[in-house]
């Protein structure tokens, strides 16, 4: 059974830095959205795209972050200027129709 | 918004007992309920669903109850085995026309089955 890929698996940057987190749904995904955890605390949601654009964002999904899925499969998270606390694992998921959302294994981000 | 409250954090059992863990929402409109299984280090796989039309679904060792009236939800697992150690989130979505269903999760319940 496919399964929705992420790269990379674990990404160390410098604070201040750029990071971009990739993620491969399947091919009948139609909805995909960005969640991410904080070491031992619950998953929260950040941002959902669909039909090429974004439908919902979180308070957290500030200015410093951005999604889009440039060439009809891949689906990028940009952090601009990457801060401490964006240290996290962070997990895309997919969604066919009417059907439930399907995880990537996460990248866990880590910024000194 | 949508908040979501889980408990117990923790929950330790002896392997055969039952499991059950509870959650509650506050947003009425909410009606899909996921419960996802995550072991450490790795992604939450959903273990089991239930939408707002239903109000107890079951999949073999695994059951899932909804109170629409109370807003609440409960997991149980019976005869628990130590595989089933790990963490068990509980979500609450609205799924409906355009929207796409963006899941709001507990704070999650740590189960540890004692051999």
């Amino acid at each position: 059974e496919p399964e929705v890929t992420q790269t990379p698996s674990h990404q160390v940057t410098q604070m201040g830095q750029e990071v971009i987190l990739r993620c491969v749904p399947i091919s009948n995904h139609l909805y995909f959205y960005w969640y991410r955890q904080i070491l031992g605390q619950k998953v929260e949601f950040l941002v959902s795209f669909y039909n090429n654009e974004i439908s919902e964002k979180s308070e957290i999904f500030d200015d410093q972050f951005s999604v889009e899925r440039p060439d009809g499969s891949n689906f990028t998270l940009k952090i601009r200027s990457t801060k401490l606390e964006d240290s996290a694992m962070y997990f895309c998921a997919g969604r066919p129709p009417l059907d439930t959302q399907y995880f990537g294994p996460g990248t866990r981000l880590t910024v000194l | 918004g949508e908040n979501v409250e889980q408990h117990p954090s923790t929950l330790s059992v002896q392997e055969g007992d039952s499991a059950v863990i509870k959650c509650t929402y506050s947003d009425s409109a909410s009606n899909y309920f996921p419960w996802y299984k995550q072991e450490l280090g790795k992604r939450p796989q959903l273990i089991i669903d239930i939408r707002s039309n239903v109000g107890e679904k079951k999949d073999q060792r695994i059951a899932v109850t909804l109170n629409k009236t109370a807003k609440h939800f409960s997991l149980h697992i019976t005869e628990t085995q130590p595989e089933d150690s790990a963490v068990y989130f509980c979500a609450a979505s609205i799924e409906y026309g355009g929207s796409q269903g963006n899941l709001i999760f507990g704070k999650g319940t740590k189960l540890s089955v004692k051999p």
